[in-house]
């Protein structure tokens, strides 16, 4: 199992930013996913998660109504798109996937290595 | 909303026993995951729905989890042991579903 973000960057407050998760090794459709933050020095706060088939998706009431989590399983890559974007969103983000099939509910058994968003003007 | 609590540190000495706790409002109904961070590097996950150990993850990793505390216990500690720990369960609400994760614990090796 392989998971690679990407999109990470410098944005200035207000701003956009799309995060992309490339995965490989598992049968992506399968698997739920989620997407996990960490502020730099901070915990871990969990972000968003879709289902197998990205018809189920869940929020964070921090990110709610600003972030858009989807895949596209015929690219097997993840995807969320951050608008009216916050210094409180600095952080860097990770994917994670479902330890279990089919299920939502599940243990995150594999990460990526993350990908760094700063929000700064 | 639910919460998990975590001590912020826990020291041992090489050898020891280290037990890192998870407290929360009926914590022994829930399924808890239990992640390792060491520095620079992405979360792992040593144990799951409690007390099972994912492939590849040592014996000496456990959990237990009943009443209002869940438990890491890391057996014969080894300096490369050295992490944070994060506990972590799902939190149905309503129509929505969140995950939860603790506050994370440092363990230090002494």
């Amino acid at each position: 199992v392989q998971l690679l973000e990407s999109g990470g960057g410098l944005v200035q407050p207000g701003g956009s930013l799309r995060l992309s998760c490339a995965a490989s090794g598992f049968t992506f459709s399968n698997y739920a996913m989620s997407w996990v933050r960490q502020a730099p020095g901070k915990g871990l706060e969990w972000v968003s998660a879709i289902s197998g088939t990205g018809a189920t998706t869940y929020y964070a009431d921090s990110v709610k109504g600003r972030f858009t989590i989807s895949r596209d399983n015929s690219k097997n890559t993840l995807y969320v798109e951050m608008n009216s974007l916050r210094a409180e969103d600095t952080a860097v983000y990770y994917c994670a996937k479902a330890g279990i099939n089919v299920a939502v509910i599940a243990p995150l058994d594999y990460w990526g290595q993350g990908t760094l968003v700063t929000v700064s003007s | 909303s639910y919460v998990l609590t975590q001590p912020p540190s826990v020291s041992v000495a090489p050898g020891q026993t280290a037990r890192i706790t998870c407290g929360g409002n009926n914590i022994g109904s829930k399924s808890l995951h239990w992640y390792q961070q060491k520095p620079g590097q992405a979360p792992v996950l040593v144990v799951y729905d409690d007390s099972d150990r994912p492939s590849g993850i040592p014996a000496r990793f456990s959990g237990s989890n009943s009443g209002n505390t869940a438990t890491l216990t890391i057996s014969w500690v080894e300096a490369g042991d050295e992490a944070d720990y994060y506990c972590q369960v799902w939190e149905p609400s309503g129509a929505r579903l969140y995950v939860v994760f603790g506050g994370g614990t440092k363990l230090t090796v002494l």
